[in-house]
């Protein structure tokens, strides 16, 4: 039974490129959660997604940033024309359906450096 | 809004014997979960244990268990027995709102000596 996997795990771009982050969910699960880490500190909460919606994107920056969870395929965080700042590690974290508390597991991160 | 305090940046322990991570927690919901997660230097994120705040049982998991105090909002993690491979970050979170998004403390570094 496959963990949440993401890819890549380490990601290198350059001022103003685009960086592309995929997750794929725990068989079963249909909540999928994005969380940035800056280096020392702890995540943060950037969007929750069901299936094609986009539930609560409280956390994302208003521009650059978007993220898609479509029918078919993995969670899609999208960084456009990348900025020194968005170096950081991004977990994708997945849930199964039910109540609001059910426990996350995270995958193994996608660590970002942007030269 | 949610808040998660985790005051000790960082802690030692003696291999083989226990440890307490602090934590408590700001919420304004009747309804809520506690998480620890556990981060190793390879950085990846491992759930712990969880906390329902009207689990009337602290919770228990092997090594790991929660010492939780609702009037004073504490949601402490207790190691036992510890282990070298226990040496990691610690990080607490509450389960918010009705999107249930984790919101995370500042993370405890623990080292344990052998």
């Amino acid at each position: 039974n496959a963990g949440v996997m993401q890819n890549p795990r380490h990601l290198v771009r350059r001022r103003g490129q685009e960086a592309r982050l995929r997750c794929s969910p725990m068989k079963g699960h249909s909540h999928v959660y994005w969380y940035r880490q800056l280096p020392e500190e702890g995540l943060k909460f950037m969007v929750y997604l069901q299936k094609e919606n986009i539930i609560d994107e409280s956390g994302m920056p208003k521009e650059r940033f978007s993220a898609e969870f479509p029918k078919e395929g993995p969670s899609i965080l999208r960084i456009q024309q990348v900025v020194r700042g968005d170096s950081a590690a991004y977990f994708c974290a997945s849930s199964p359906p039910g109540t609001r508390q059910e426990t996350q597991y995270f995958g193994p991160g996608t660590r970002l450096l942007v030269l | 809004a949610q808040k998660i305090t985790q005051t000790q940046p960082g802690m030692f322990v003696q291999e083989k014997e226990a440890v307490t991570l602090d934590c408590t927690y700001d919420t304004s919901d009747q309804s809520y979960g506690l998480f620890w997660y556990k981060q190793p230097s390879s950085g990846e994120m491992i759930f712990l244990i969880y906390q329902g705040s009207y689990d009337e049982q602290n919770a228990t998991e092997g090594r790991y268990s929660l010492n939780f105090q609702k009037a004073r909002k504490s949601a402490n993690l207790v190691i036992s027995a510890s282990q070298l491979g226990d040496s990691a970050m610690y990080f607490c979170a509450i389960a918010s709102g009705n999107t249930g998004k984790l919101i995370f403390g500042q993370g405890t570094t623990l080292q344990v000596k052998p």
